[in-house]
């Protein structure tokens, strides 16, 4: 079968760094992605990765590794704001996203 | 604001209810989707459209019904519903299937609550 597996729920401190892990087992892939959700909002797109190694946008990261079956997403300078649930997705060999239950960040001042 | 609405934001309703929920996009995407989230749990994929063609199904009961009558619009019918179909259902578009970097867009979704 398929499976994502993320942490259920982290806690970080404001201006830290965190990073949250996803492993998964497809069928085929064709490409990983991030996925931001604020309480009682639509998720919202950080990244997309497809090749081997680091993707950076601003102060989010998000890194593959295909043959491992293994992606993080590292959030730095940790602001209140980025306090939310971050989905980690993946496309299959039929182009459907498969997903994770998310991993549910709680900042703290 | 992601350019894709979905109406009502909350509703209620019993189990021999009939409903709809309406998604609209203003991206000039091609591919739309409904999905399911329940607390705790992964997105649950119901429905995609294409081109206003439907392209999967994924084994979702028949008391839910999609519609799409354009590419901009998008509906899920529901009728005699289940207390454990209450959950927050969103749409979400995208330029087109297939090729990956094709990110989808979401609504702020319906949350369903059936009595």
């Amino acid at each position: 079968g398929q499976n994502i597996d993320q942490p259920t729920e982290m806690t970080a401190t404001e201006g830290a760094i965190v990073q949250i892990n996803c492993t998964y087992q497809t069928s085929g892939f064709n490409g990983l992605f991030w996925y931001q959700q604020h309480a009682g909002e639509a998720p919202t797109f950080l990244s997309y990765n497809v090749l081997d190694g680091l993707e950076e946008k601003g102060r989010f990261s998000s890194f593959l590794s295909r043959s491992k079956g293994y992606s993080y997403l590292l959030l730095k300078e940790l602001q209140m704001k980025d306090s939310a649930s971050y989905l980690c997705a993946v496309m299959d060999s039929n182009y459907q996203l498969i997903w994770g239950a998310g991993t549910k960040l709680i900042i703290k001042p | 604001e992601t350019g894709v609405t979905q109406t009502p934001r909350h509703l209620v309703m019993g189990m021999t209810n009939k409903k709809s929920l309406k998604c609209e996009q203003h991206l000039g995407h091609n591919a739309m989707y409904w999905y399911k989230q329940s607390a705790k749990k992964p997105l649950e994929l119901m429905f995609v459209y294409n081109f206003k063609e439907q392209t999967e199904n994924n084994s979702v009961p028949s008391r839910f019904s999609p519609e799409c009558p354009n590419s901009s619009h998008l509906f899920l019918h529901l009728h005699t519903l289940q207390p454990e179909d209450s959950a927050l259902y969103l749409c979400a578009s995208s330029q087109d299937l297939g090729g990956g970097s094709y990110e989808q867009y979401f609504g702020p979704g319906t949350r369903l609550t059936v009595t």
